[in-house]
């Protein structure tokens, strides 16, 4: 059973530009959440896709944005970057949206620089 | 409010001694806990939960954690550290914000010394 799988592993990018980076949810999984984790910092919540919706959303930016698609893989994108956005972007992977009785499985991160 | 929170930012123990990381809730979490590690460059693996079943909670590589709810905490516990326990832990909590999402504390970094 192939596990969450994340690319790129790392990426460096100008302020300005926009990033799209991709999760491989793993076999039998239906739901994804993103995370951010600035450096030193624990994982921030950035938003959740359960059967290709959105489900929910933490406090960031509309510049962020994902999909999730028939797969169930996911895309998180990054429009006009700002230096903060520097950060290990962490994609989770579950059964269903309830997380009290199901375990997120993480993927390895995608180290993002923006300089 | 920080749902949860982690006192101590870094612990250093010696190989064999105890480890204890701890953590604190708020009144405010549903009861369900969470236990997280980091290795160096990984993403973060399920050490241990706190379901309601049994308060004393154990979890992979000898970790376990003991859920009090009159100290509104969720210490993790180990009684010997081996060299190979040093990394980033993290405490969670699902909250419903729209999602059903995790809430990490902001993690402790433990050391162990030869």
């Amino acid at each position: 059973e192939t596990g969450v799988t994340q690319s790129p592993t790392h990426l460096i990018k100008t302020r300005g530009q926009q990033v799209t980076l991709r999760c491989s949810s793993q076999s039998g999984h239906n739901t994804v959440s993103w995370y951010q984790q600035a450096l030193g910092q624990g994982p921030q919540f950035i938003f959740q896709y359960y059967r290709e919706e959105e489900n929910g959303r933490g406090n960031f930016p509309p510049r962020f944005s994902g999909l999730q698609f028939p797969n169930y893989s996911s895309e998180l994108n990054v429009n006009a970057l700002e230096l903060d956005d520097s950060a290990l972007y962490l994609c989770a992977s579950s059964p269903g949206a309830e997380l009290s009785y199901n375990e997120q499985f993480f993927g390895p991160g995608t180290r993002l620089t923006v300089l | 409010a920080q749902s949860v929170t982690q006192l101590g930012s870094h612990v250093s123990v010696s190989e064999g001694a105890l480890v204890l990381l701890r953590c604190n809730y708020s009144s405010s979490v549903p009861p369900y806990l969470f236990w997280y590690v980091q290795y160096p460059n990984q993403g973060l693996q399920l050490l241990l939960k706190y379901t309601s079943a049994a308060t004393l909670v154990k979890g992979i590589n000898g970790f376990e954690a003991e859920f009090k709810k009159s100290e509104t905490s969720f210490h993790l516990t180990k009684p010997s550290a081996h060299m190979s326990d040093a990394a980033e832990y993290f405490c969670a909590a699902p909250i419903i914000q729209g999602a059903q999402k995790l809430v990490f504390g902001q993690g402790t970094r433990l050391t162990i010394n030869p």
